[in-house]
């Protein structure tokens, strides 16, 4: 069975600070992997995601993702956050030869920026 | 504009009654889902549908149900069975049920059990 475990549930950070949201997965199988991001009392929007070719995948708002199948990782990387990347962010994943079409959660990551 | 509409934003039920969140998109998507989504614990997929007149349960679709009579609509009821349906909903859809689809998510609709 699929899995998705995203290692930090808060992330603090300065604003124009770096900044790593990790994510790692466990799927027996190919999988496609995606970031959605979710702000305050709204649904969440695709930042980005993988499906196949370049293990970096760029996605908006400057963030970009990369695929790394021998850790079973896809963490998020922005090199420098605004007030406004204040959310919470989910790595999800699905199976690529099943025939249903459901996609696996993390349990998310708050993201809070400081001033 | 193209999207996805959930209401109410907010619903309030007693203990014992049955209540229906109203999800509509005119993306003229085939799939549609239906999602839970509780502090800490990420989304949780109670049914999904990838086309009309047809669904499915997912991991936690026990207390729910659901109808697919259109292609636009994918309303959801919580029924008196379902043990704590304090939570906030989220309703989605994707062009096909191709597991590599972006999924689009409407504003959610808190609901609260007194």
């Amino acid at each position: 069975a699929q899995s998705v475990t995203q290692l930090d549930s808060q992330v603090p950070v300065f604003e124009e600070a770096p900044v790593e949201l990790r994510c790692n997965y466990s799927s027996s199988v190919s999988v496609y992997l995606f970031w959605y991001v979710q702000y305050p009392n709204q649904g969440l929007q695709l930042l980005l995601k993988y499906l196949s070719g370049s293990t970096l995948v760029k996605g908006i708002n400057g963030f970009e993702a990369e695929f790394n199948k021998s850790q079973t990782s896809f963490h998020l990387r922005k090199p420098s956050v605004h007030i406004s990347d204040t959310a919470e962010y989910f790595c999800a994943v699905s199976d690529r030869n099943s025939s249903a079409s459901k996609i696996i959660f993390g349990s998310g990551t708050r993201l809070s920026i400081r001033p | 504009d193209g999207g996805i509409t959930q209401s109410p934003k907010y619903l309030f039920r007693k203990e014992g009654q049955n209540v229906t969140l109203s999800c509509e998109q005119n993306l003229n998507h085939d799939a549609m889902y239906w999602y839970r989504q509780d502090p800490g614990q990420g989304l949780r997929l109670i049914y999904y549908s990838q086309i009309v007149n047809d669904f499915q349960k997912g991991d936690i679709a026990e207390g729910y149900s659901v109808s697919r009579e259109k292609k636009e609509s994918f309303p959801l009821t919580v029924t008196s069975a379902q043990k704590n349906p304090t939570a906030f909903y989220l309703c989605a859809s994707s062009i096909k049920s191709f597991r590599g689809d972006t999924q689009y998510f409407g504003p959610g609709t808190r609901l609260t059990v007194l």
